[in-house]
């Protein structure tokens, strides 16, 4: 079955950097879009970024976009997102999700998701 | 950015009950609507796509319509487990949105 699981949070200072990491098993990784959505605090879904199943094309919410950075590395069935100038209000749980198309034929909804990692921005 | 507004933001039911949530779009989006549900400390599980599309392995007793800007979340006989909280996610832009959730209690 399909199984995501991310690593990589913890506690930054604002103005800092993390890299966040989802390994991914159970499906052929290569051949599937992946996204990065987080979750503030007591608060609802924010969509962060996507990327294409061969790493050719990435897209970013407006209020990450020039701070983050998606990418994968299929030979090893990992997606990563770098995460730069953190501030407060970056402070949530990370889902690594799935997209459910396959290959060229893009979903932009989510089949699986991961179990989350907490990013906290604080001095 | 095409915004979702979900209605109402909790709502409070018995096992049994009909229940309905509503999510409008701010522009049309066609059918490319999906519905997630979400309990704490979980991660969210798609329960429905574009629109009226169960997913493999989710209970029948969970249905969505709608088109265009309007769209419903309908759970036929809420179970025990279904206290949660609902998302909708429109995709009809490449910039993904979600609307705000509704939490569905106990009453």
């Amino acid at each position: 079955q399909v199984q995501l699981v991310e690593s990589g949070g913890g506690v930054v200072q604002p103005g800092g950097s993390l890299r966040l990491s989802c390994a991914a098993s159970g499906f052929s990784f290569n051949y599937y879009g992946m996204h990065w959505v987080r979750q503030a605090p007591g608060k609802g879904l924010e969509w962060v970024a996507f990327i294409r199943y061969d790493g050719s094309n990435a897209d970013y919410a407006d209020s990450v976009r020039g701070r983050f950075t998606i990418s994968r590395d299929n030979s090893n069935n990992t997606l990563y997102l770098q995460m730069n100038n953190l501030s407060a209000e970056d402070t949530a749980v990370f889902f690594c999700a799935k997209d459910s198309g396959y290959g060229h034929n893009l979903a932009n909804w989510f089949d699986s998701w991961g179990q989350g990692t907490l990013v906290t921005v604080s001095s | 950015d095409i915004q979702m507004t979900q209605s109402p933001s909790s709502l409070s039911a018995s096992v049994g009950d009909r229940v309905t949530i509503t999510c409008r779009a701010s522009q049309s989006i066609s059918s490319y609507l999906h519905w997630y549900q979400q309990k704490p400390g979980k991660a969210p599980k798609l329960l429905i796509y574009a629109a009226s599309n169960l997913q493999s392995g989710v209970s029948s007793r969970f249905s969505g319509s709608g088109s265009g800007t309007d769209f419903t979340l309908t759970i036929s006989s809420l179970q025990p487990e279904d206290f949660a909280t609902y998302y909708c996610q429109q995709s009809s832009s490449t910039l993904l949105t979600f609307g705000g959730g509704t939490k569905v209690e106990i009453k």
